[in-house]
């Protein structure tokens, strides 16, 4: 069966601009997480939504928002971009939002600030 | 709370020597562990996990880990490793009981050459 799909791949944004990213989750898949990978950083967590519900937060600026659709379809929005929000962005699904339940991980979504 | 510290930024080895990739967990509560690899412009693909059971896991590729509770430890192991093996390597936990946030260390890179 297909994997999680992330779209677009690559993005390259000006500064002040805004952007959404966009994540297709496993077939039957009804949570969708978010996160942000930087080479200072690491990986770290964003969100997370199961049900169109978004059950967890991380410390992140308000700037980044995001969203579940009805067929867990999930986006992510980062408003007023800034040179440091260029990172990769990886989208995870699993079939339920436990602990203990295998993440998936798309190829993720570069995006480039400029 | 959760943090997860991986003890190698890099880890250089020969083709078919052994490899054993450091993570130590720091937690108050029930974790479940993780380790995932990440292949060049990849999301990150599961190795394996740590739930509850046997302390020794094995995953694929011939990777396998020990839980090992006193020390806080769950090093990645194996006994021979291919070329193809080189990747970055991050080892994930979740507080259990919670929602599916993984916290993931900073990685290690794992270059193998002939």
């Amino acid at each position: 069966k297909a994997g999680v799909t992330q779209t677009p791949r690559y993005l390259i944004k000006t500064r002040g601009q805004q952007v959404t990213l966009s994540c297709s989750p496993i077939s039957g898949h009804r949570s969708v997480s978010w996160y942000q990978q930087t080479p200072g950083q690491g990986l770290q967590f964003l969100f997370e939504y199961f049900s169109e519900t978004q059950r967890n937060k991380g410390n992140f600026p308000g700037r980044f928002s995001g969203r579940q659709f009805s067929n867990s379809r999930s986006e992510m929005n980062v408003s007023t971009l800034e040179l440091g929000d260029s990172a990769l962005y990886l989208c995870a699904s699993s079939f339920e939002a436990g602990a203990g339940t295998e993440a998936f991980f798309g190829q993720g979504t570069r995006l480039t600030v400029v | 709370a959760q943090s997860v510290t991986q003890l190698d930024s890099q880890v250089p080895v020969f083709e078919e020597a052994p490899v054993e990739l450091r993570c130590n967990y720091s937690s108050s509560v029930s974790v479940y562990l993780f380790w995932y690899v990440q292949y060049p412009n990849q999301g990150l693909q599961l190795l394996l996990k740590y739930l509850s059971g046997s302390t020794l896991v094995k995953g694929i590729n011939g990777f396998e880990a020990e839980f090992n509770k006193s020390q806080t430890s769950f090093h990645l192991r194996k006994p021979s490793v291919h070329i193809s093996d080189t990747a970055e390597y991050f080892c994930a936990g979740v507080n259990t009981g919670t929602a599916s946030k993984l916290t993931f260390g900073t990685g290690t890179r794992l270059q193998v050459t002939l």
